[in-house]
C-alpha cells in the first residue's frame, strides 16, 4: 500500500520567495497534520484537518503560513513570502479516526 | 515544565542488553501514548501505542503506562545495532481530538 506522499522531497529557495509543500494521505484516511521538524524545537503541529475541514491551525506561526485540503487525497501548505527561519523539515502525517499517525517522508526546505 | 519531556540522551546500550526509554507528560487526563523511532534523516516511524495502564508487549519492544505517575516507558529487549535512533514519545492530551504532543525524543546509541 502505498503510504503518505509528499512532494518535493527538496527545496532551496530564496528568501521572499512563494514555497508550496504538497502531501497526498493514505488512501481512506480521514485526518491529515502537518508537522515542522528543527532541531531546536522539535517536531511541532503546525495544523491539521479532519474530512477536509480545518480543525486546529494553532501551530502555524503567522499569515505568512497558509493551508488547504481541497479534497480527501491533496493537502499544501504554502509560505509567503518565505524567511531563513522557516527552514526545516516539515511533514505530513495522515490518519483514520484515532488511529495511530503515518508519516510522509518530509520535505527538507532550505531558505537562503 | 514541558507538556512531554524526555531525557535527550544520547544514552548508550551494550549491544544484547535492555534499553530503557523514559518520558513524563504533564497533563493528567492524557489519553493515548506513542512511541515512534525516527533514523537520522527519515521520518518517524510508529513502533508501539498503549492506552490502558500496565505493559504491552510486541516483539523485542515491551510499553509500559503508569498514569498515576504520569509516565510511559519503552523497553527494547536484545538491543541491537540497527535500534540506534531517536525515540520520540506523543501523547493525545485531555481536549482529545487527535493532536500529538510530541517529546524532543531519545537519542540511543546501540554499541555492538
Amino acid at each position: 500500500d502505498a503510504g503518505v506522499i509528499q512532494s518535493p522531497r527538496h527545496e532551496v529557495t530564496e528568501m521572499g520567495q512563494e514555497v508550496t509543500l504538497r502531501c497526498k494521505p493514505i488512501s481512506g484516511h480521514n485526518s491529515l497534520f502537518w508537522y515542522r521538524q528543527t532541531m531546536m524545537r522539535g517536531l511541532e503541529l503546525l495544523i491539521y484537518f479532519n474530512n477536509n475541514v480545518p480543525i486546529d491551525d494553532s501551530g502555524m506561526p503567522e499569515d505568512r503560513f497558509s493551508a488547504k485540503m481541497p479534497n480527501a487525497s491533496f493537502s499544501t501548505l504554502k509560505i509567503q513570502p518565505s524567511e531563513p527561519r522557516d527552514s526545516a523539515v516539515y511533514f505530513c502525517a495522515s490518519s483514520l479516526a484515532v488511529q495511530p499517525q503515518h508519516f510522509g517522508d518530509g520535505t527538507r526546505l532550505s531558505i537562503l | 515544565q514541558k507538556e512531554v519531556e524526555q531525557n535527550s540522551g544520547p544514552l548508550s546500550v551494550p549491544e544484547g542488553a535492555i534499553a530503557s526509554l523514559n518520558c513524563t507528560y504533564s497533563d493528567r487526563g492524557s489519553q493515548s501514548f506513542f512511541w515512534y523511532r525516527q533514523y537520522s534523516g527519515k521520518s518517524p516511524e510508529l513502533i508501539m501505542f498503549i492506552y490502558s495502564n500496565g505493559d504491552k508487549e510486541d516483539g523485542r519492544f515491551t510499553a509500559q503506562l503508569n498514569k498515576a505517575s504520569q509516565y510511559v516507558s519503552l523497553l527494547i529487549r536484545d538491543s541491537q545495532p540497527s535500534d540506534s535512533a531517536t525515540y520520540l514519545c506523543a501523547v493525545i492530551k485531555p481536549e482529545g481530538n487527535e493532536k500529538l504532543t510530541f517529546g524532543t525524543g531519545t537519542r540511543l546509541t546501540i554499541i555492538p
